[in-house]
């Protein structure tokens, strides 16, 4: 697709749950970044993957939190046995390879555990 | 480890105000240097980038920033706003010797007063 897209855009869940997010990034790009957005906050890093290299997953906040890569391309965002803390806007962005590049962000997907 | 500090939270200005927003860093080798902005209910998107040369970088929509290494400063500035620049400004930095997570400021929530 044109633009780095995430699903699904909204998502309610209970507390306790599972739930798994996903993003497409642009076509080509090799590096996909996780950021979560709450309300008042910057953006607060999660996982970085950069083509076949080992993940950056320095950001995830608890062991609850995992993501994967698969084949390159589609990414997903688990978080197991949700908290209410962690309801915030997740974002998904991409950029192609290298250190000179901007990173494209999705829309994000708004999570709310209640 | 990285850190991006924008001390300003929330500015209002009205409109054909000058503005200057701050962001300082905390790295010590070679950064690429961003500003992301957000407006009201859409994505993320690059407003400018300086990664090396001339220090002073211009953007998107009449903005610009300036690079002084010595202050660890990379400052945005517009000299004249207009209420279509209500929005969330980011400002962002990479280190400049590798491809890496990118790490980000709190924000800065701009309102403009028509």
């Amino acid at each position: 697709g044109a633009g780095v897209s995430q699903s699904p855009s909204n998502k309610v869940t209970e507390k306790g749950k599972d739930v798994e997010l996903r993003c497409d990034p642009i076509s080509g790009h090799t590096a996909l970044y996780w950021y979560r957005q709450s309300l008042g906050q910057g953006l607060e890093f999660l996982i970085y993957f950069q083509g076949n290299s080992a993940p950056d997953k320095s950001g995830l906040p608890s062991d609850r939190f995992s993501a994967e890569r698969t084949g390159g391309s589609v990414s997903t965002l688990t978080i197991q046995r949700t908290q209410q803390e962690d309801s915030a806007v997740y974002l998904c962005a991409s950029s192609l390879a290298g250190r000179r590049t901007e990173a494209f962000f999705g829309q994000g997907t708004r999570l709310t555990v209640v | 480890a990285q850190s991006v500090s924008q001390h300003n939270h929330h500015v209002i200005l009205s409109e054909a105000a000058s503005l200057e927003l701050g962001c300082n860093y905390s790295y010590g080798g070679t950064v690429n240097l961003f500003w992301y902005v957000q407006y009201p209910g859409q994505h993320l998107q690059l407003l400018l980038k300086y990664f090396s040369g001339d220090p002073l970088v211009k953007g998107i929509k009449g903005f610009e920033a300036e690079f002084i290494k010595s202050k660890f400063s990379f400052n945005l500035r517009k000299p004249s706003v207009q209420w279509s620049d209500t929005a969330e400004y980011f400002c962002a930095v990479t280190p400049g010797s590798s491809a890496s997570k990118i790490i980000f400021g709190s924000g800065t929530r701009l309102s403009i007063r028509p």
